[in-house]
């Protein structure tokens, strides 16, 4: 167990919805990331966040959006949903230097119908 | 840029044999290498690091990597195979441990009795 939790677990949904997935860091952790698993493209960094504040930023799309809230929790808000979309979410998170590991949690299935 | 390139996609190996899964990285910095392990429906998670200290570094399991400057290969080995090894494994390349890291295709290891 990595010490983050993401929820839900699974999440299944249609074309032009709109949903959030929720990430808790491991306790002390300042860095959220987010990732994206599909089987077309690999597993691709989408966006980063540091105690609050964007840091970086990959290969997310404008549909989606993320924050990270005062207690250092982070939200995933992927919207206009596409076929496309279908895809194992996963956040990670390290504690905040340069040289710190980054820790996975469990992933968020969703499914687009 | 950093990248990473997983030579092979699927790699099978007998119970009580060696492992190797191969993996080239290209960076126009010293980078960070790592190798990540993903069971099936479950998370990711940390093998082993390098960050320019030691070239041959031990990991969990009974992993080892050897960073190789001349040859930019950061090959994963293990004497011996074991069934719960069966995984996707993840070669990962990032500018440093607390920026975005850029994974590998994957290399899917299978175990037979």
């Amino acid at each position: 167990d990595s010490g983050v939790t993401q929820t839900p677990k699974h999440l299944i949904t249609a074309t032009g919805q709109r949903v959030t997935l929720r990430c808790s860091p491991r306790s002390g952790d300042l860095s959220v990331y987010w990732y994206q698993q599909s089987l077309d493209q690999g597993l691709q960094f989408l966006i980063q966040y540091y105690n609050g504040e964007e840091r970086a930023k990959g290969n997310i799309l404008e549909r989606f959006s993320a924050q990270q809230f005062p207690d250092l929790h982070s939200e995933l808000n992927l919207s206009s949903l596409e076929l496309g979309d279908s895809a194992l979410y996963f956040c990670a998170s390290s504690a905040s230097g340069r040289l710190d590991t980054q820790y996975f949690g469990p992933g968020t299935r969703l499914t687009v119908l | 840029a950093q990248s990473v390139t997983q030579l092979d996609s699927h790699v099978s190996v007998s119970e009580g044999t060696p492992v190797l899964l191969r993996c080239n990285y290209s960076s126009s910095y010293s980078p960070s290498l790592f190798w990540y392990v993903q069971h099936p429906n479950k998370g990711l998670q940390l093998l082993l690091k390098y960050t320019s200290a030691a070239t041959l570094v031990k990991g969990i399991n009974g992993f080892e990597a050897e960073f190789k400057k001349s040859e930019t290969s950061f090959h994963l080995t293990k004497p011996s195979a074991h069934m719960s090894d069966a995984a996707e494994y993840f070669c990962v390349v990032s500018k440093n441990s607390g920026y975005a890291l850029n994974f590998g295709k994957g290399t899917s290891l299978l175990v037979t009795p």
